[in-house]
């Protein structure tokens, strides 16, 4: 499957800590994108990082890519209990012109 | 506010039934992107639509069927419905429909279907 797998599928930390979740792929892609959901609502566009990147950072989001392990982390620094939400890896591979995405991370951010 | 517009928000039917969900794409953007998210199966991807072709299919059953028109909406229609159907489907628009060079999805709020 192309489909990115999370890694933890949960996790909960205390508010000012970092948050790592990891992403891995089985295919070759073109890009690799995170997502953020809060519970029940649409998912909303975090990062978009291309296969010949290794790292992007956006405010306190940091992505690193490595295509020959077919990995990725996203490191959300310095929680906010506002954090708390689902966050999603999705795949663009060069195959095609599906966005398939993994099964998420649950974030929980006690404050 | 993702400018993606998704009808009904919620909705409840029975089984047997058929129902048409319906997205409105950000102003300029020529594809849509139907998806399912179910408790136990994650986001699943349905199909995709460019400038009203179908672009790309993914695990859509055949109970199911989808178009765009020439406005750039999209309609998705379920029928025969059974209980496993029950999820969040929700509509996404990008820019472009080309594989290569591909950005973000903008999803919209989704519309939450449930079978009794």
């Amino acid at each position: 499957s192309q489909q990115g797998e999370e890694d933890p599928q949960a996790l909960s930390i205390q508010e000012g800590e970092n948050a790592t979740m990891n992403c891995s792929y089985k295919t070759s892609i073109n890009n690799l994108q995170w997502y953020r959901q809060n519970s029940g609502r649409g998912l909303v566009h975090l990062i978009l990082i291309r296969s010949n990147e290794r790292e992007k950072h956006s405010g306190r989001l940091r992505v690193t890519l490595d295509t020959s392990k077919k990995s990725s982390s996203l490191l959300i620094t310095a929680s906010r209990a506002a954090d708390t939400a689902s966050y999603f890896c999705a795949i663009r591979s060069n195959a095609g012109n599906m966005l398939t995405f993994g099964g998420g991370t649950r974030l929980m951010v006690k404050p | 506010d993702s400018g993606v517009t998704q009808t009904p928000k919620h909705l409840i039917t029975a089984t047997g039934q058929r129902v048409t969900l319906r997205c409105s794409p950000r102003s300029g953007d020529l594809s849509v992107y139907w998806y399912q998210q179910s408790l136990d199966q994650g986001l699943q991807f349905l199909i995709q639509y460019y400038n009203g072709e179908e672009r790309a299919k993914g695990n859509i059953l055949e109970r199911f069927s989808a178009q765009q028109f020439p406005d750039l909406h999209s309609e998705l229609n379920l029928s025969s419905l059974e209980l496993g159907d029950s999820a969040l489907y929700f509509c996404a628009s990008s820019a472009s429909g080309l594989a290569l060079g591909t950005g973000e999805l903008f999803f919209g709020e989704g519309s939450r279907l449930t079978v009794l």
